[in-house]
């Protein structure tokens, strides 16, 4: 069974604080993905990546920056986090073959306060 | 840019009848791929069924089946003999091909289901 974890399933932090998010796939996908989910909106694609090194945005990039210095772990960082950050992020990942699904992590909840 | 739909924020259904979940997407492509996935209360997302755009035949798993209108841009899902383990958020999402030649998923805002006992 593919794997895709996400280390943190429930953060406190305070605003202004930098936050690290990791994510990590045990199925050498080459796409990897980082969403946010709200109520009401449904995921919203965050930032991607195709390859090591390789990043794309996503619908909504502003306050967040993304690593992928390894193949199978995928990070999202709030470079200074505010309180409208404060969602669920869903981790995700996918092989490059088409037609092939997208998996998911367990969702890590964020709060900053 | 390719867009996904879904008008129902929730829906409800008695247990053993049958529910169907919209689902109308936009694109320009003429390959690609539809999806339904499951959030059940734990937020594990779990894929329900999968249809490839060029393939005329509705996809199929066991209870649940969709019904795929490409010329409508329309993917709609039918639960068939719902059982209480089908309450959950339902999404619908496309796979769109990247300008750098992969893949991206983008989800509707989620149905949520509710069933009756």
């Amino acid at each position: 069974d593919v794997k895709v974890t996400q280390s943190s399933r429930y953060l406190v932090k305070r605003t202004g604080e930098k936050v690290f998010l990791e994510c990590v796939q045990d199925m050498d996908h080459e796409n990897m993905f980082w969403y946010r989910q709200d109520p009401g909106l449904g995921l919203r694609l965050i930032y991607f990546s195709y390859d090591v090194k390789m990043k794309e945005k996503g619908d909504i990039p502003e306050g967040y920056s993304v690593s992928r210095e390894k193949k199978e772990r995928f990070s999202l960082i709030l470079e200074s986090a505010s309180t409208n950050q404060t969602s669920m992020y869903l981790c995700a990942s996918s092989p490059l073959r088409a037609g092939n699904t997208i998996y998911f992590g367990e969702g890590s909840w964020l709060t900053v306060v | 840019a390719q867009t996904v739909t879904q008008s129902q924020p929730e829906m409800s259904v008695q247990e053993a009848e049958t529910v169907t979940l919209s689902c109308t997407y936009d694109t320009s492509e003429s390959d690609y791929y539809l999806f339904w996935y499951k959030q059940p209360p734990s937020r594990q997302m779990i894929l329900v069924i999968r249809q490839e755009a060029y393939k005329q035949q509705n996809a199929t798993e066991n209870r649940f089946s969709v019904n795929f209108q490409k010329a409508a841009k329309s993917f709609s899902l039918k639960i068939s003999d719902s059982q209480l383990g089908d309450a959950a958020m339902y999404f619908c999402a496309y796979r769109s091909t990247t300008t750098s030649g992969t893949y991206k998923y983008i989800f509707g805002t989620g149905t949520r289901l509710k069933v009756l006992a």
